[in-house]
């Protein structure tokens, strides 16, 4: 699987929108991107996944670019409970997902 | 409620033992997952399951063993053998063409005394 490289940490106020990037540049043409959350002590979160388009649901909107070697998770109105540490994964189809240390995302008052 | 469940929360051991960590899910998935976190780290992969009666080592299986004579347990034992066990443990599953797109437990904090 490609490997990622993620901000160790960000800030965003509350309200205002969290894009968080995640270069992917070895990434191969059937691999997807993958985001996760895990907020303190607790198990990770799916978040959102896509291959080439852009996707949406209702936690966030993924922001791939046409060369598919960065990828822009968006969080359009940030609470604080949206502090965790976000996962950006390079998937291909072995079942396994391999994690890094991700980006410490703080949500401030 | 539909969901993965891990006990204990917290679970402590004396060197030289055996302990084992549960996780039961009732989402009806065929796989499952024990991934291993160290503090400030992300997950390792320790064992995973795609179906009963079937399991594969991970990234870090030594010191570790798992069973699945159920679908919807996957327990995972820590062993005497595994030198430095204090550590997160979080338990997954998945469920088809998908399961990349893993639901997690609360995880199991163990501490070794």
């Amino acid at each position: 699987d490609a490997k990622t490289t993620q901000p160790t940490s960000m800030d965003c106020a509350e309200g205002r929108a969290a894009n968080l990037p995640c270069n992917h540049s070895t990434i191969s043409g059937n691999e997807y991107v993958y985001w996760y959350r895990q907020i303190h002590s607790q198990g990770p979160q799916y978040i959102i996944h896509g291959l080439k388009n852009n996707e949406t649901n209702e936690m966030a909107s993924l922001i791939i670019t046409e060369d598919r070697k960065s990828s822009t998770l968006i969080l359009p109105h940030a609470t604080l409970r949206d502090t965790a540490v976000y996962y950006c994964i390079v998937y291909r189809s072995n079942y396994k997902l391999t994690f890094g240390k991700g980006t410490l995302l703080t949500v401030n008052p | 409620d539909g969901g993965i469940t891990q006990s204990p929360k917290y679970l402590f051991r004396k060197e030289g033992q055996n302990v084992t960590l549960s996780c039961e899910q009732n989402l009806n998935h065929d796989a499952m997952y024990w991934y291993r976190q160290d503090p400030g780290q992300g997950l390792r992969l320790i064992y995973y399951s795609q179906i009963v009666n079937d399991f594969q080592k991970g990234d870090i299986a030594e010191g570790y063993s798992v069973s699945r004579e159920k679908k919807e347990s996957f327990p995972l034992t820590v062993t005497s053998a595994q030198k430095n066990p204090t550590a997160f443990y979080l338990c997954a599953s998945g469920q088809g063409r998908r399961r990349e797109t893993q639901y997690f437990g609360p995880g199991t904090r163990l501490l070794v005394l």
